[in-house]
């Protein structure tokens, strides 16, 4: 069946470095792909999206291009604030969107 | 606009019993989804509705599981003879539609405790 895997957590680093969460999956055909965050106290969100392959999602600094090859999904922020630090979840989609996640990675960014 | 609401927010009942969680999604979305997200895990599928029938229920882990959406918006998700392994944080969401073109919205989930 479709499965997602994600680096595990928890992931520190101080404010403006590079920031890689690597997400790899496991699916027949060509699912789309996702990355939610949650924020504390909050639900999770739609960070960003990729439906085929080759396709790169943006969004607030973050970006995450999809690749068949290998299969993966890794999310990259160039430099993170504090305002960055939630639990981020790679999922992939088929068909009716049905949503496989990850574990989830939290990650703290500290001034 | 008014998101995804969900009630309660916090459920603690005791082993045994029926409980009932309710979903409100966005208005004019069509398609709806219930997860299941334990402590440190990933939400976890559990059935998707598009309009009042139950499109998916693939996900539900056995027979005390059941939902209905009897006028295409509203959601219940019921449980009965409750088990402690049934703790966890129950989420909704709402799209549009059913697709990968289409973002779920998720509400802040219900938070279900068997003792």
């Amino acid at each position: 069946g479709n499965s997602v895997t994600q680096m595990e957590g928890p992931v520190t680093l101080s404010e403006e470095a590079f920031l890689t969460i690597n997400c790899t999956y496991t699916a027949t055909g060509y699912p789309s792909l996702f990355w939610y965050v949650q924020y504390p106290g909050e639900g999770l969100q739609l960070l960003l999206k990729a439906t085929k392959a080759d396709d790169k999602g943006s969004n607030k600094g973050f970006e995450a291009t999809y690749r068949k090859e290998t299969t993966s999904f890794h999310l990259e922020k160039g430099s993170v604030q504090v305002s960055d630090s939630a639990v981020y979840f790679c999922a992939l989609a088929q068909g009716a969107q049905k949503l496989v996640f990850g574990q989830g990675t939290r990650l703290t960014i500290n001034p | 606009g008014a998101g995804v609401s969900q009630t309660p927010s916090n459920k603690v009942t005791e082993k045994g019993k029926y409980v009932e969680l309710r979903c409100d999604p966005i208005s004019g979305h069509t398609a709806l989804y219930w997860y299941r997200q334990s402590l440190g895990q990933g939400p976890e599928f559990l059935i998707y509705f598009q309009g009042t029938g139950a499109a998916d229920d693939s996900g539900l882990p056995n027979d005390r599981f059941f939902a209905v959406r009897p006028e295409g918006s509203v959601s219940t998700l019921k449980i009965q003879r409750t088990e402690r392994g049934d703790s966890a944080v129950y989420l909704c969401a709402s799209s549009p539609q059913a697709g990968p073109s289409y973002e779920q919205y998720f509400g802040p989930g219900t938070r279900l405790t068997v003792t």
